[in-house]
């Protein structure tokens, strides 16, 4: 397996876009993670999906951000509009049981 | 509220050293406790996962401890190499799924040649 991909690798984009965020987690996995890691606060869990459920939103920030999970091998996180704050590496990671994978991560600038 | 305290924030040794890294954590219920390694520029990586019920693990070179009653973790890495350059995170869990994991913010070890 090729481990969780995550599309783009870098985003640079201005204030008020509108910024999509892809990852296709591993095959076979039932949890779906997305993080934001920032140097002043750390990873910070945004979202989980379980079995393409959304159970736990309550670390996204604004109504701004927005996840979804169409299907076991696609999620999406959208953020509109963009704004500099949000700039930040966001990784997407997929999971069984105990063990969770991480991508190689989006590193977003929004200028 | 911060539950997870890792010191020291960064660290710097000489290959071929010995060092220790540590974790207070005040997460609770307590299910299980990760060690996680970051290389710069990409996703961390799991090291260890240990239940509450256990007080050591080994992978390698590295060596998780864990002590629920007092809620610390310890990793300790012998004979370092340039590759272990890295962020160290200690991750404890709430629930016995992957539900809820708490990330601290990582030691920040330099292995100098």
């Amino acid at each position: 397996d090729a481990g969780v991909i995550q599309s783009p690798r870098h985003e640079v984009t201005e204030m008020g876009q509108e910024v999509t965020l892809r990852c296709k987690p591993i095959s076979g996995h039932d949890y779906l993670f997305w993080y934001r890691q920032t140097m002043m606060r750390g990873l910070e869990l945004l979202i989980y999906f379980n079995n393409n459920v959304p159970i736990d939103d309550s670390g996204m920030p604004e109504d701004r951000f927005s996840a979804k999970m169409p299907n076991a091998s696609f999620s999406t996180l959208k953020i509109q509009p963009s704004e500099p704050r949000d700039s930040a590496v966001y990784f997407c990671a997929s999971g069984r049981n105990y063990e969770q994978y991480f991508g190689p991560g989006t590193r977003l600038t929004v200028t | 509220k911060n539950q997870v305290e890792q010191s020291p924030q960064s660290l710097i040794i000489l290959e071929g050293k010995n060092c220790t890294l540590q974790c207070n954590y005040t997460v609770s219920p307590f299910s299980n406790l990760r060690w996680y390694k970051q290389d710069t520029g990409r996703g961390p990586v799991s090291l260890t996962i240990m239940t509450f019920s256990e007080n050591t693990k080994s992978n390698g070179r590295y060596t998780a401890t864990l002590d629920a009653d007092t809620k610390q973790s310890s990793l300790h890495i012998t004979a370092s190499q340039l590759s272990d350059s890295a962020s160290y995170i200690c991750v404890p869990s709430r629930g016995s799924t992957l539900g809820r994991l708490y990330f601290g913010r990582g030691t920040q070890l330099t292995v100098w040649p």
